[in-house]
């Protein structure tokens, strides 16, 4: 099956700091990403939208600023938390859709992100 | 608005069967899933629904009746395993997910 990787799954840093999270599809061609974020015992949220090669569609209420999204190629989406603080902490769980196959959406690890 | 309903938190019991409901209200429909996420991980899929009826796959069962906004997603034989969350989520006219709040399912030996 369909395999979505994401690096780091585990990132501590300071208040302060920007952190880099990377999204891969290994086995396909992800013409869309998909970017989440999920606070303790409460649902997904999706934050963006992202299609390679154009700039990402964000959800109301997320700073584009602030979560910069780049999907330079059909494989690779990366999500850059800037000048991260506390509240930004959370599970950020990137998902990629196959070209041509809109029902189905794989899911990556995840990230767990930690500002202190 | 959009909405998916399904209940917070379920209890049952090692070896028995439970029916986790999801009721949905959203501007268009493309599908119905069902997702598993255990604490600390990241979703995997279970199943998806597009047309009425009972999908079958293994000890695990998806119903959808697209008339009534209603789905319910079938645990047989429950293992401690099976502890985990269950995720609704529905797909729009933009092929985009609607998700459920989850219901964690606490199985008891």
């Amino acid at each position: 099956g369909a395999v979505v990787s994401q690096h780091p799954s585990w990132v501590i840093c300071k208040s302060g700091t920007s952190v880099k999270i990377e999204c891969r599809s290994l086995d396909f061609q992800a013409t869309t990403m998909f970017w989440y974020r999920q606070f303790p015992k409460q649902s997904l949220m999706l934050m963006a939208t992202s299609n390679e090669g154009s700039k990402a569609t964000y959800e109301q209420g997320v700073e584009k600023d602030k979560f910069l999204i780049n999907h330079a190629s059909l494989t690779l989406s990366t999500l850059t938390v800037t000048s991260a603080h506390p509240e930004d902490s959370s599970f950020y769980i990137c998902s990629a859709r196959e070209g041509g196959n809109q029902e189905t959406q794989y899911f990556g690890p995840g990230t767990r992100l930690l500002v202190l | 608005g959009q909405n998916i309903d399904q209940p917070t938190e379920m209890t049952a019991t090692e070896g028995a069967i439970v029916q986790i409901n999801c009721t949905y209200q959203t501007s268009g429909f493309n599908g119905l899933f069902w997702y598993q996420q255990h604490a600390g991980e990241a979703p995997t899929f279970l199943s998806y629904n597009v047309l009425d009826g009972l999908e079958e796959k293994g000890r695990f069962s998806s119903f959808l009746s697209r008339s009534k906004g209603y789905s319910y997603l079938l645990l047989k034989e429950l293992q401690m395993k099976d502890s985990a969350s269950y995720l609704c989520a529905v797909m729009d006219s933009n092929y985009q997910l609607i998700w459920g709040a989850g219901t964690k399912l606490i199985i008891k030996p």
